[in-house]
């Protein structure tokens, strides 16, 4: 089955770090570009950061620019998302996602990640 | 950065009528994608190139529009189609969404 599973959110402290992954299967990981999509509670979409397929080519949003690093480890077909300094306004749900062949859109999707924000 | 507008905010719509959903870039896109998000799951893309669907998608759902206008139209709404939706332009850095607009019930 080809799916993407998140894992590694949780309650942290402002100014803390965290690490999300994305176990990916059923496709050939390394053949396709990745990204980070978040959703504030009650709130609409916002993409985060991609990657592309070899890892070479990184895009971040200007939200999380200089604070959140995305990677990804080919040989084990997961999606990293490092978040440093976080602040309350990165409380949302982490989703990984899939862009097709030739599209920047996203054809695949996780079922997200919770990742909370206060003191 | 590319600002997607999506109207109207709510639409109220009653089980086969056809639905008729905006979504304006603040400048010209040619890559737009349409999806579809129930509540507590993840998105679902129904349409990418602004008017090509995805795998699997109702033959219902149709997209249309260039430039900076944009439509996803439901042909005659089924009770699984209650939902948000969501524009996204994929033409340049960063990828952005519209606000979206929920589709409820009459």
């Amino acid at each position: 089955e080809v799916q993407v599973l998140e894992s590694g959110g949780g309650l942290v402290q402002p100014g803390e770090s965290l690490r999300l992954s994305c176990a990916a299967s059923g496709f050939t990981f390394s053949s396709y570009a990745m990204s980070w999509v978040r959703q504030a509670p009650g709130k609409g979409l916002e993409w985060v950061s991609g990657i592309s397929g070899s890892g070479g080519n990184t895009y971040y949003a200007d939200s999380v620019k200089g604070r959140f690093t995305i990677s990804r480890d080919n040989s084990e077909n997961t999606l990293y998302l490092q978040m440093n300094s976080l602040r309350a306004e990165d409380t949302a749900v982490y989703y990984c996602a899939k862009h097709p062949t030739g599209h920047w859109c996203f054809d695949l999707w996780g079922r997200g990640t919770l990742v909370t924000v206060s003191s | 950065e590319i600002v997607m507008t999506q109207s109207p905010a709510t639409l109220s719509v009653s089980p086969g009528e056809r639905a008729t959903l905006s979504c304006r870039a603040s400048q010209s896109v040619s890559k737009l994608a349409w999806y579809q998000q129930k509540p507590g799951q993840a998105p679902r893309l129904l349409i990418y190139g602004a008017s090509t669907r995805a795998t699997g998608i109702p033959a219902r759902f149709s997209g249309s529009g260039s430039g900076t206008e944009f439509t996803l139209t439901i042909s005659s709404l089924q009770s699984e189609d209650f939902a948000v939706y969501y524009c996204q332009h994929y033409n340049n850095w960063p990828l952005t969404f519209g606000g979206g607009t929920k589709v409820e019930i009459k």
